[in-house]
């Protein structure tokens, strides 16, 4: 089955003190594995797609990374700004269009 | 370009109920996805549509369906609602010529079952 686990569920830092999320998955097949950022009353918002093992996808604080097993979500000297629920998601060969997503890490940043 | 709109915002309906949610995706999107978000299980695909086409169902029953319009609105009806269904329903397009690239999610449908 496929199956995605996101560790951990909450994760609370000091501006500027950098951390990793992490994004276990188990799929037949992997088409792509998608983050998004969800902040409260709004829906998902895309951050990177990444496609094959070794591949690096890299926007202001935030870089993602994959491996055959697993991605991770680097954010280096976080700000307040982004504290949100951080969403990793598979598309697999024999799930056609549909994402499977994992169920997310709140991220929460004080200054 | 206008985001993808979804209305109702909120709403409250009681078991056995039916309700119907509206989606207005991007202009020139022509895909259109739904998804149920709660607490306990995440973001599940309900189903896409594709021109009017269902393209892909997910694990729901039958008690949930959608259909697609001419100019690329969506609808999803959950019909004799109960407890569990409570959540927030998202919908989602994206380009027409991009399988494996981003979704592009509107606010959602808070709904509530009494």
């Amino acid at each position: 089955e496929d199956q995605v686990t996101q560790s951990p569920e909450a994760l609370r830092l000091q501006e500027g003190e950098s951390s990793s999320l992490n994004c276990s998955y188990t799929v037949s097949g992997l088409r792509g594995l998608f983050w998004y950022r969800q902040d409260p009353g709004k829906g998902p918002e895309f951050l990177f797609t990444l496609y094959s093992a070794g591949e690096e996808k890299e926007k202001e604080r935030l870089k993602a990374t994959l491996t055959k097993k697993e991605s991770f979500l680097h954010i280096t000297a976080p700000k307040p700004e982004d504290s949100a629920t951080y969403l990793c998601a598979v598309q697999a060969n024999q799930a056609g269009t549909a994402l499977i997503f994992g169920k997310g890490t709140t991220l929460s940043v004080s200054s | 370009k206008a985001g993808v709109t979804q209305t109702p915002r909120y709403l409250i309906k009681t078991r056995g109920q039916q309700v119907t949610l509206s989606c207005s995706p991007i202009s020139g999107h022509r895909s259109v996805s739904w998804y149920q978000q709660t607490p306990g299980q995440g973001l599940q695909f309900l189903f896409e549509y594709f021109s009017e086409t269902q393209r892909n169902k997910g694990n729901f029953p039958g008690r949930f369906s959608g259909r697609q319009f001419s100019n690329s609105r969506s609808e999803m009806n959950v019909s004799t609602l109960e407890l569990g269904d409570s959540a927030l329903y998202l919908c989602a397009s994206r380009e027409p010529t991009e399988v494996n690239e981003k979704l592009f999610f509107g606010s959602g449908t808070q709904l509530s079952v009494l």
